[in-house]
């Protein structure tokens, strides 16, 4: 079946520093979407892509729906100690409902 | 923003044992999607419904089923649980944004 490939798995920065991640499958997809979640949470949707070269952005949140629609990227800008969390890309895979996930990225702020 | 709301938040079973776990929504939404996230994955999609069908399985078992009511609330059962059935449960609806999760049920077979 298909799958997704986050990466990096993990990343350490300080604050104020910029992150980029990103997510690849081996199929295509036809969204793309970005979630965030924390400790003892369910998932919150962050960003929403809906067609192949898309930018979209949602305050410090900026992403892309990769041109190949096999690939989306995650960047977030100066980032703040709420940003800590575990970011999932998840997609719909072409004509199913049912959302696949990603690896995960989990985002630590180092004090 | 909608809110997806899941009871009981935590749950501890023996194994063997039968669960039930319960999703409710603000607003009736008509289709439903279930999810169990084991811990360090993402979320695995187990089952979806629409108006009270089921129309959609992942690579689950028979021993996980669900019902959806006319209410659009929904329920997943778990018969003869295992240990590996541990994990955090989610329900999502689908909105004109995507998907809304709530904030899971925290199972533990023991």
């Amino acid at each position: 079946g298909q799958q997704l490939n986050q990466s990096p798995q993990s990343m350490f920065i300080q604050e104020g520093e910029d992150v980029s991640m990103n997510c690849t499958s081996s199929s295509i997809f036809n969204t793309w979407l970005w979630y965030k979640q924390d400790p003892g949470e369910g998932p919150v949707l962050l960003i929403a892509l809906y067609k192949a070269g898309e930018l979209t952005s949602n305050g410090r949140l900026t992403a892309q729906f990769g041109i190949t629609r096999k690939d989306s990227f995650l960047n977030i800008s100066a980032s703040i100690p709420s940003d800590v969390g575990i970011y999932f890309c998840a997609g719909p895979y072409f004509g199913n409902e049912k959302l696949t996930f990603g690896t995960g990225t989990r985002l630590t702020i180092i004090p | 923003e909608t809110g997806v709301t899941q009871s009981p938040t935590h749950l501890i079973k023996t194994r063997g044992q039968q669960v039930t776990l319960r999703c409710s929504s603000q607003s009736g939404h008509n289709t439903v999607s279930w999810y169990q996230q084991a811990l360090g994955q993402g979320p695995q999609f187990i089952f979806q419904y629409y108006r009270e069908e089921e129309n959609g399985r992942g690579n689950f078992p028979p021993r996980f089923s669900g019902l959806q009511f006319p209410n659009y609330s929904s329920e997943l059962n778990v018969n003869a649980l295992e240990l590996d059935d541990s994990a955090l449960y989610l329900c999502a609806i689908r909105t004109a944004r995507g998907y809304t999760f709530g904030s899971g049920t925290r199972l533990t077979v023991v």
